[in-house]
């Protein structure tokens, strides 16, 4: 069963605004990923946050973890066209991932030119 | 560094038939998971190997299978395959991120 959900489902925004996704999760984790996937492709992993951690950058990514609210949220800034994808949460649970990567159902995220 | 290479990339099988996957993991990397993806039920764990043992197992039937070599190359096989088997078969190894291959895009008619 799935773990976290992501809101919204689908985005689409004009290049260069900024996008924000948001991913809820129900159980006590280790860490949390984000991923991209283009088209049906294989997964991209983007950034890592602990569950001790609140916020993380890499490049134009923003991430913040909340645990006491269970949720996460990934910012991309200044959107660009490659940035089209699929974008996936990822919890790893506290016991230490004995069920694996548990991902959302994810946001499909379109940039408009 | 290679990344995770996945084998075959497409495949068509018929209800009733099995089949075989197979996933080379980054070199060096020990871990090796696989993972279904379907438009219904999302991105699901199946299983885990690491040094040739099953460490963890998702929530499938019997039906699908998996093992890993001493070169840390994995295959899965799927038996006796149902319709509801098309997907798409991620193969990720692993560190920290996971660093997935492009998958197997299974269809079954």
């Amino acid at each position: 069963s799935q773990q976290g959900e992501e809101d919204p489902q689908a985005l689409s925004i004009q290049e260069g605004e900024n996008a924000t996704m948001n991913c809820s999760y129900k159980t006590s984790i280790n860490n949390l990923q984000w991923y991209r996937q283009n088209s049906g492709r294989g997964l991209v992993h983007l950034i890592l946050i602990r569950s001790n951690e609140r916020e993380k950058h890499s490049g134009r990514l923003r991430v913040t973890l909340d645990t006491s609210k269970k949720s996460s949220s990934l910012l991309i800034t200044a959107s660009r066209a490659a940035d089209t994808a699929s974008y996936f949460c990822a919890t790893v649970g506290a016991g230490g991932g004995a069920d694996g990567l548990t991902f959302g159902k994810g946001t499909h995220l379109i940039i408009q030119p | 560094k290679a990344g995770v290479t996945q084998t075959p990339r497409y495949l068509i099988k018929t209800r009733g038939q099995q089949v075989t996957l197979s996933c080379s993991p980054i070199s060096g990397h020990r871990s090796v998971s696989w993972y279904q993806q379907t438009p219904g039920q999302g991105l699901q764990f199946l299983f885990e190997y690491f040094s040739e043992t099953q460490r963890n197992k998702g929530n499938f039937p019997g039906r699908f299978s998996g093992r890993q070599f001493s070169n840390s190359r994995s295959e899965m096989n799927v038996s006796t395959l149902e319709l509801g088997d098309s997907a798409l078969y991620l193969c990720a190894s692993s560190t920290t991120g996971s660093s997935f291959g492009s998958g197997t895009r299974l269809t079954v008619v």
